[in-house]
């Protein structure tokens, strides 16, 4: 079957603008989750859903970090006012509370 | 107490060698330990996970080693291959939406 989605794979994107990068997780998924890779390193949790709803936004860096969830379904990470520092992969993952996370490829963000 | 602590860093493996990878955690609340291969450009992917019910687990060339008391997983690569070269994350949750993840191994697998 499908797997997570994400879009777009790559942005480049000039400082101070914003962003929007989109997650379409795995059908019947209730949990979804948002992670920083930045080169080289581990995986940084931003913020986890259940449902619609966030119970968990502690990881989000900054009020620059928003995210929201419609339908169950697709979510959508935005960054506003974007910094060099943001420059990281934005990894998404679905699955069900406390089993297995399922990832997507992933949005690869250049700030310049 | 949240942190899952892995080793090495890095490692390289000849062809056909057994790779090991270490992880040590605090909190006696995990319950499910799953490791994660990723390779370049790609998201992370489910290999192989384990519950402290059981001290191994093996599926081909992969296994667990589970150290309850000790508090310590590991995985073995049998006969690696230069297709096994990625990056691996061992992660631990308690059972909740929440998964702590190791810093990540890079493995590669010389020809």
């Amino acid at each position: 079957g499908a797997g997570v989605s994400q879009s777009p794979s790559n942005k480049v994107t000039e400082k101070g603008k914003d962003v929007e990068l989109r997650c379409d997780p795995i059908s019947g998924h209730t949990a979804l989750y948002w992670y920083r890779q930045s080169l080289g390193q581990g995986l940084e949790f931003l913020i986890y859903f259940q449902g619609n709803s966030a119970p968990d936004k502690s990881g989000l860096p900054s009020d620059r970090f928003s995210a929201e969830r419609t339908g169950g379904s697709v979510s959508t990470l935005t960054i506003q006012r974007t910094q060099q520092e943001d420059s990281a992969v934005y990894l998404c993952a679905s699955g069900e509370t406390g089993e297995t996370q399922y990832f997507g490829p992933g949005t690869r963000l250049l700030v310049l | 107490q949240q942190q899952v602590k892995q080793s090495p860093q890095s490692l390289i493996v000849q062809k056909g060698g057994i790779s090991i990878i270490n992880c040590a955690y605090e909190n006696t609340a995990f319950d499910y330990f799953p490791w994660y291969q990723q390779f370049p450009g790609k998201g992370p992917a489910l290999l192989i996970a384990i519950r402290p019910d059981v001290s191994e687990k093996k599926e081909g060339r992969f296994t667990i080693s589970f150290n309850k008391s000790a508090k310590q997983f590991s995985l073995h690569i049998m006969d690696s291959q230069p297709g096994d070269s990625a990056t691996y994350f061992c992660a631990a949750s308690p059972g909740t939406y929440k998964y702590i993840f190791g810093t990540g191994t890079r493995l590669k697998v010389l020809a």
